[in-house]
């Protein structure tokens, strides 16, 4: 069974700092994405990673798939309370997505 | 586009009732998905289907049943809710870029 594990769970920091989240698997996945949720809303993609060592930029969002393709990292550079939110990476088959038990992200402002 | 859309947001329902979660997806896709939220557990996949007439268990089927007669509709069925299944639940349909999810249905089982 292909399992994702987050770190840290819970994360409170102040506006302006940065911040790295972590995602970990003993599987290699073919593919990972990163989602960011809302209190009371669904999770929404925020990118998808697919070769070993990629990095993608997202506004100042950064996303890096380790090389062996079992871990992911989420770097937030001067962090605003609008990044406040659940984050989930996935990962899995098409039909069989599977998620990590997410970062509990509070930026205060 | 609507994307996906769950009705109802909000349900409470007495332990042995029965009721139907609606999802409805605007995109064509094939995949869809049922999960589960509940805290500390992130999201848990209930049953999962790869096209109309195509279903299978996830990781938590007790207690739900699903079908797909047509690609746009994946109903969620609770047989007889228990208050084990209070949590809030979550549609999602998958394309090429990714899975997109509905809003949710809060639901509390008394």
């Amino acid at each position: 069974t292909q399992l994702l594990e987050q770190s840290p769970q819970f994360l409170s920091i102040q506006e302006g700092e940065n911040l790295t989240v972590y995602c970990n698997s003993s599987s290699v996945f073919s593919s990972l994405q990163w989602y960011r949720q809302e209190p009371g809303e669904g999770p929404v993609l925020l990118v998808t990673v697919v070769t070993g060592g990629e990095v993608k930029k997202l506004k100042r969002l950064t996303f890096q798939f380790g090389d062996a393709r079992k871990d992911s990292s989420l770097h937030i550079t001067a962090a605003q309370p609008g990044d406040t939110g659940l984050y989930l990476c996935a990962g899995g088959a098409t039909n069989k997505l599977i998620f990590g038990t997410g970062t509990l992200l509070a930026v205060q402002p | 586009n609507a994307g996906v859309t769950q009705t109802p947001k909000f349900q409470v329902l007495k332990t042995g009732q029965s009721m139907t979660l609606q999802c409805a997806q605007d995109m064509n896709h094939e995949y869809m998905s049922w999960y589960r939220q509940d805290p500390g557990m992130g999201l848990r996949l209930i049953h999962y289907s790869v096209g109309a007439g195509i279903t299978d268990q996830g990781e938590v089927p007790n207690g739900y049943n699903v079908s797909r007669s047509t690609t746009e509709d994946f109903p969620l069925r609770l047989l007889s809710a228990a208050p084990s299944q209070t949590s809030v639940y979550f549609c999602a349909s998958r394309g090429p870029k990714g899975a997109f999810f509905g809003q949710g249905t809060r639901l509390t089982v008394v």
